[in-house]
């Protein structure tokens, strides 16, 4: 069956640090990945996406992320993480249909 | 949440009672999703419709039904068949000129609980 996993069910980090919300998915073929976050009691907003070309895709808000074909993992990273980067962060993959098939999220708590 | 909006925001339903949660889109999109999402468990696709007069069954459609009579609307109807519907519930359009590789633009949710 195909999967997407974010081992971590919450991330801390201080302001200032570096951050990095781990993906990885089991899609056979080439899909499409994806990073969304979501703010309490609100929609999913669109981060990034990588479809194909260079493993580093730089998105919104200094969010980046790299994909490693060898390891199927798509990770999200920011150089220097804001307390208002705290939010639920999802990862997202599509097989090439138009549907995606989502992570169970990764709660980012940035502290002062 | 730009250009998708749903309605209302909350809602509580009794059991037994059937409920329509509203999805309209002025993004021109074709495609249109609707999603549940619980806590713990990231977002689980129960219908959605690449076109308009055609819709698909995700992976939890039971106890759901949607239409698509017009490009710009999807509402979804939770029927009493539905056993445990409260939830936040999210919608989503995708154009889908260019590909599978555009992302999805998400509505501001609904969340629905049952009293």
């Amino acid at each position: 069956a195909q999967s997407v996993a974010q081992p971590e069910d919450q991330v801390n980090v201080a302001e200032g640090n570096p951050l990095t919300v781990k993906c990885t998915y089991s899609v056979s073929g080439n899909p499409y990945l994806f990073w969304y976050v979501q703010y309490p009691n609100r929609g999913l907003q669109f981060l990034l996406k990588y479809i194909t070309g260079d493993n580093l895709v730089k998105g919104s808000y200094g969010f980046e992320a790299e994909f490693n074909k060898s390891q199927t993992s798509f990770h999200l990273k920011k150089p220097s993480a804001l307390v208002s980067d705290s939010a639920l962060y999802f990862c997202a993959v599509s097989p090439r249909t138009g549907k995606l098939i989502f992570g169970q999220g990764t709660t980012l708590q940035v502290k002062p | 949440d730009g250009g998708i909006t749903q309605s209302p925001k909350y809602l509580f339903r009794k059991e037994g009672q059937n409920v329509t949660l509203s999805c309209e889109q002025n993004l021109n999109h074709d495609a249109m999703y609707w999603y549940r999402q619980d806590p713990g468990q990231g977002l689980r696709l129960i219908y959605y419709s690449q076109i308009v007069n055609d819709f698909q069954k995700g992976d939890i459609a039971e106890g759901y039904s949607v239409s698509r009579e017009k490009k710009e609307s999807f509402p979804l109807t939770v029927t009493s068949a539905q056993k445990n519907p409260t939830a936040f519930y999210l919608c989503a359009s995708r154009t889908v000129t260019g590909g599978a590789n555009n992302e999805q633009f998400f509505g501001p949710g609904t969340r629905l609980t049952v009293l």
